[in-house]
């Protein structure tokens, strides 16, 4: 089947570095994603990483992804109190399956 | 670019009636559209994928009849929600491929309809 899998819920300090985890099911994926999501709004593209890659780093943000255990973990350096939101990860297939979403929640 | 809008960002009509959901790629051609759904604290649901000029894939479940869906240029897609009922209420979310990174889904705003 298709279950891409996420915890609900992380709580960080602002300055703390989160990390947000992810199992997928299915090993033909192209790209998995990172899709942010704050109240009331679309989806934000946050990163990206190819399948044959395994990790990938973009200011901030470090994807891991162990292919091998069909993990994919996002880490944000210095969390934000911006950086609260959900956050999906997905996997395309011939369409984007989504994880159940991360609530990341950001406190002083 | 790859920016998406949708239009409008919210709307409320009574039961009974229709409403239209506009979806554009603003900087890019979308190969393809897709509409999805979303109900409170839960994720993305996909209700149809359409290429420009083709008829709209419903996903199974999907009432085709009710969430009409017209592609009709490289940078529009339409969602009309027929006769709408509360049950309809949610976030609807559009979203295109065909911008800067090959196969990738650029995300609209989304739409929240409520139906009274």
């Amino acid at each position: 089947g298709e279950d891409v899998e996420q915890s609900l819920f992380l709580s960080v300090r602002e300055g703390d570095s989160s990390v947000i985890n992810c199992t997928y099911t299915d090993s033909s994926s192209t790209y998995l994603y990172w899709y942010k999501q704050e109240p009331g709004a679309g989806l934000q593209l946050l990163t990206y990483i190819f399948s044959n890659m395994d990790m990938k780093q973009d200011q901030r943000l470090t994807v891991l992804l162990n292919k091998k255990d069909k993990h994919l973990s996002l880490r944000i350096a210095d969390t934000q109190t911006g950086d609260s939101a959900i956050y999906f990860c997905a996997e395309n297939t011939d369409k984007l399956i989504f994880g159940t979403g991360t609530r990341l929640q950001v406190f002083p | 670019g790859a920016v998406v809008s949708q239009h409008p960002s919210w709307v409320i009509c009574k039961s009974g009636t229709s409403v239209k959901i506009e979806c554009r790629s603003l900087d890019f051609q979308a190969t393809t559209m897709f509409w999805y759904r979303q109900f409170p604290k839960q994720s993305l649901m996909l209700m149809a994928t359409s290429n420009e000029g083709s008829k709209a894939t419903y996903e199974q479940g999907v009432e085709k009849d009710k969430f009409l869906i017209n592609h009709a240029s490289l940078t529009l897609s339409t969602l009309t929600v027929t006769s709408a009922h509360p049950e309809d209420s949610s976030f609807y979310i559009c979203s295109a491929t065909g911008g800067q990174l090959k196969d990738t889904q650029y995300f609209g705003p989304g739409t929240r309809l409520t139906v009274l």
